[in-house]
């Protein structure tokens, strides 16, 4: 059974500081991943995902298969980053999504 | 566009009233999908469907219904609604694009139902 896990349900840092979500999952196929975003009173939409390997509003998230791991990360976050995160996962060619239990980020000023 | 539209916008239920979750897509995608959110918790397929006429259940289908007569309509029905199915309600949509191109999902706006 495929499983994603955000260990963090509150994450809180201040503008300009460096910021991670984790997402660990668990597949025993050949996975992709993504980063979806929810803004305050916005639809839940898509951050990045992983096969493009692109750099979406300063955020990256590496796929390491190693560690099963795609945390995403940005160097200075800012306030508009608050949002809550979700990292999700499909098999490659399938239609399924499995997402984490999310992690709100908040950015103080 | 208009994207994924869900309706109605909020319900209040009462134990054992039956109601239905219209979701309607203009992307002509083929990929529906029910996801429930409940508070402090990730998103949980309900149900969906990888094309008019074909449905399937997802992670936590037990209550719930669904039909998809045609490309853009999914809705979803509590026949006898209980109060563990208080939840957010949200609807999506994609159209697979293949095994390296994957699956980007398109979400409504998502629904609060109470049930009392």
């Amino acid at each position: 059974a495929q499983r994603v896990t955000q260990p963090e349900k509150l994450l809180s840092v201040f503008k300009g500081a460096p910021v991670e979500l984790k997402c660990n999952y668990s597949y025993s196929g050949s996975p992709e991943l993504f980063w979806y975003v929810q803004y305050s009173r916005q639809r839940l939409q898509l951050l990045l995902r992983h096969i493009s390997r692109e750099s979406i509003k300063g955020f990256t998230a590496d796929l390491n298969k190693g560690e099963t791991s795609f945390h995403l990360k940005k160097p200075f976050a800012q306030e508009e980053d608050s949002a809550m995160y979700y990292c999700a996962l499909t098999q490659t060619s399938g239609s399924r999504l499995t997402f984490g239990e999310g992690t709100q980020l908040t950015v103080n000023p | 566009n208009a994207g994924v539209t869900q309706t109605p916008k909020f319900r209040i239920l009462k134990i054992g009233q039956s109601m239905t979750l219209q979701c309607a897509q203009d992307m002509n995608h083929n990929y529906m999908y029910w996801y429930r959110q409940d508070p402090g918790m990730g998103l949980k397929l309900i149900y969906y469907s990888v094309g008019a006429g074909i449905t399937d259940k997802g992670e936590v289908p037990n209550g719930y219904n669904v039909s998809r007569s045609t490309t853009e309509d999914f809705p979803l029905r509590l026949e006898l609604a209980a109060p563990s199915q208080t939840s957010v309600y949200f609807c999506a949509s994609s159209y697979s694009q293949g095994k390296f191109g994957g699956n980007t999902i398109y979400f409504g706006d998502g629904r609060w139902l109470t049930v009392v």
